[in-house]
Parts: C-alpha cells; structure tokens; sequence
C-alpha cells in the first residue's frame, strides 16, 4: 500500500514551461513534506520542504502547494530549464520510534527540452 | 567534507552470495539510513540507526541485516542475496529527528544478483 501517491510518471516541457507534479497522502501523522531532486547516477538531494501549516513555500523558481484538507501538496518549477531535467520525489516525514521515517513518492522523471 | 560516501558503487552477485555495502558519513550525524530504490516505487527504508550501537527496523528489512559499531559507519548485509534484492542501495545521514533535519544521501550502490 503507497503512502504518498505520485503523479504524473514522466513530464517532458519545453523550456520555460511550468511542470506541476503532484502528490496526495493518508496518513494525518505526516508532519513535514520534502521534495528531492536526483540526478542520474546520483542520490537524491533536498529541493524544498514544506510544513502543513503553510499553504505555499517559494525558493527561487521551485514552489510547493498545499492543501492540507485534501491531503495533497504539489511542485510547480517556474521557467523550467533543461539543467531541472531529473527525477522528482515528494516525500512525507513523520516521527515513527525514535526516528524521522521519510515515505517516499514513487517518482516524476522530467525532461525539459530547449 | 565527503559527506556520504558508499562502497562499492557496482557489484553482481550470484544467488545465494553474501555481500556488505559500507556507508560512511562525516558529518557526526546521529542517525542514518539505508534505503533501496526500484523502478516506479521511489525509494524505500530497510532499516535505520538513531545512534552508535543501534538499529532498527523499517518497511523492508527482510533478506536485510545491519550493524553500527562506530557513529560513523553504518553497515548494511545480505547474507545469502536472491534475484529480488537487485536494486540501487542509498544510505543516508541526518542530524536529528526534527521536522527540519534534512537526510543527506549518497551516492548509491547498483546491485545485481543474477
């Protein structure tokens, strides 16, 4: 059973288009959701990250949505370039233990083409 | 700083083979990761360390035994390997259990198990 439902699967845009990938989630014990970027053959790196108590977080081009009683939260990449082309993963966080436990999305490759 | 580091970065293995991934972080995180990642299902724990001396179960621990002897070692083990444990291997770091912390990851290690 997947915790955190991702979609779409693949995105390709043209250059300075605006890729929207989005996530839905269950369980109300999430309490922090990153998105990582990963670059082939590299491991995933922290893009951005969002609180449920915030309906939207700017970082430069990357901006996270959310919806906290829909359960859904989304990346929109403003003037995409073709340097963002990677694979995308929302993640949800919560405390499980003694420990953060990250469930992660299945994953959104994005190509940008120039 | 390295960061996270991962040894090796490729290896194939025969059914029944053992093996150990070393990850290795110098950053003096206290908890670290292992996770595994598969085509279409993003990435998922096997098991974490919240500190020296322990561990702990995640979502995917079968076939999977760890160890933690030093802060800065975590180790991850397949003790007789099958063909469903092929998957690209992360460990990753992180300096707290807080909402905030982020998980730094490493450059993973392909696995094969033919």
């Amino acid at each position: 059973q997947q915790q955190v439902k991702q979609s779409p699967q693949s995105l390709i845009v043209q250059k300075g288009g605006i890729p929207i990938i989005n996530c839905a989630y269950e369980n109300t014990a999430f309490d922090y959701f990153p998105w990582y970027q990963q670059f082939p053959g590299k491991g995933p790196a922290l893009l951005i990250a969002i609180r449920p108590d915030v309906s939207e977080k700017k970082e430069g081009r990357f901006t996270i949505s959310f919806n906290k009683s829909a359960k859904q939260f989304s990346l929109h990449i403003m003037d995409s370039q073709p340097g963002d082309s990677a694979t995308y993963f929302c993640a949800a966080s919560k405390l499980t233990g003694s420990a953060r436990q990250l469930t992660f999305g299945s994953g959104t490759q994005l190509t940008v083409l120039p | 700083n390295a960061g996270v580091t991962q040894t090796p970065k490729f290896r194939v293995l025969k059914t029944g083979q053992s093996m150990t991934l070393l990850c290795a972080q110098d950053m003096n995180h206290e908890y670290m990761y292992w996770y595994r990642q598969d085509p279409g299902m993003g990435l998922r724990l096997i098991h974490y360390s919240v500190g020296e001396g322990t561990t702990a179960k995640g979502e995917v621990p079968d076939g999977y035994n760890v160890s933690r002897l030093k802060k800065q070692n975590f180790l991850l083990g397949l003790e007789s390997a099958a063909p469903s444990q092929t998957s690209v291997y992360f460990c990753a770091s992180s300096y707290s259990r807080l909402a905030g912390s982020e998980q730094y990851f490493g450059p993973g290690t392909r696995l094969t198990v033919t």
